[in-house]
């Protein structure tokens, strides 16, 4: 299973863009980038995936390397809301089998 | 549409007792999956199906037996309970292809004394 590497913690001033960064070097060909996020004991939550380009939603941005071996997840205006753990992991859909790594807890301060 | 159904919402077992947890959802979704998150931890897969009658182990599937039966249901079964297995447990489900994210149910809080 491919790994990736996401710093434990980041602050995030409430209004400013939030850019949380995943290393995830030995991803595979076939595999997209996923992002969630689970806010307090909720269940995760989707984000926003990309295979090579980069990606927009309503929620978020997504920024992925030409190696792909990382990418960045923009909210560009963080609210209190936003505060949460966010998981960054490979998927290809042809497994089914979905890894949640560490993440990274953000916290948006006012 | 309701998603995917996590029943119950808590519950409270006592060491060696047996249980299911159910998870139900109406998406269709061919892939399901079981995780569990212990307090202050990340989620780890327990079990995970790509259709019906298929299933496969996770990370942790000790002490979990998992069937899928039909692509609607998910049940988690506990065959004889203990303290390391209270946690919280979230049921997910997913269209199975790219640009289908899991959604995930809102979880059941398991605690085994």
């Amino acid at each position: 299973d491919a790994k990736t590497t996401q710093p434990p913690s980041m602050d995030c001033a409430e209004g400013r863009a939030a850019n949380l960064p995943c290393n995830h070097s030995t991803i595979s060909g076939n595999e997209y980038v996923y992002w969630y996020r689970q806010i307090h004991s909720q269940g995760p939550q989707y984000i926003i995936h990309g295979l090579k380009n980069n990606e927009t939603n309503e929620m978020a941005s997504l920024i992925i390397t030409e190696d792909r071996k990382s990418s960045t997840l923009i909210l560009p205006h963080a609210t209190l809301r936003d505060t949460a753990v966010y998981y960054c992991m490979p998927f290809s859909g042809n497994t089914g089998k979905l890894i949640f790594g560490q993440g990274t807890t953000l916290q948006v301060k006012p | 549409n309701a998603g995917v159904t996590q029943t119950p919402k808590f519950q409270v077992l006592k060491t060696g007792q047996s249980m299911t947890l159910q998870c139900a959802q109406d998406m269709n979704h061919e892939y399901m999956s079981w995780y569990r998150q212990d307090p202050g931890m990340g989620l780890r897969l327990i079990h995970y199906s790509v259709g019906a009658g298929i299933t496969d182990q996770g990370e942790v599937p000790n002490g979990y037996n998992v069937s899928r039966s039909t692509t609607e249901d998910f049940p988690l079964r506990l065959l004889s309970a203990a303290p390391s297995q209270t946690s919280v447990y979230f049921c997910a489900s997913s269209g199975g292809t790219p640009g289908y994210g899991y959604t995930f149910g809102s979880g059941t809080r398991l605690t085994v004394v």
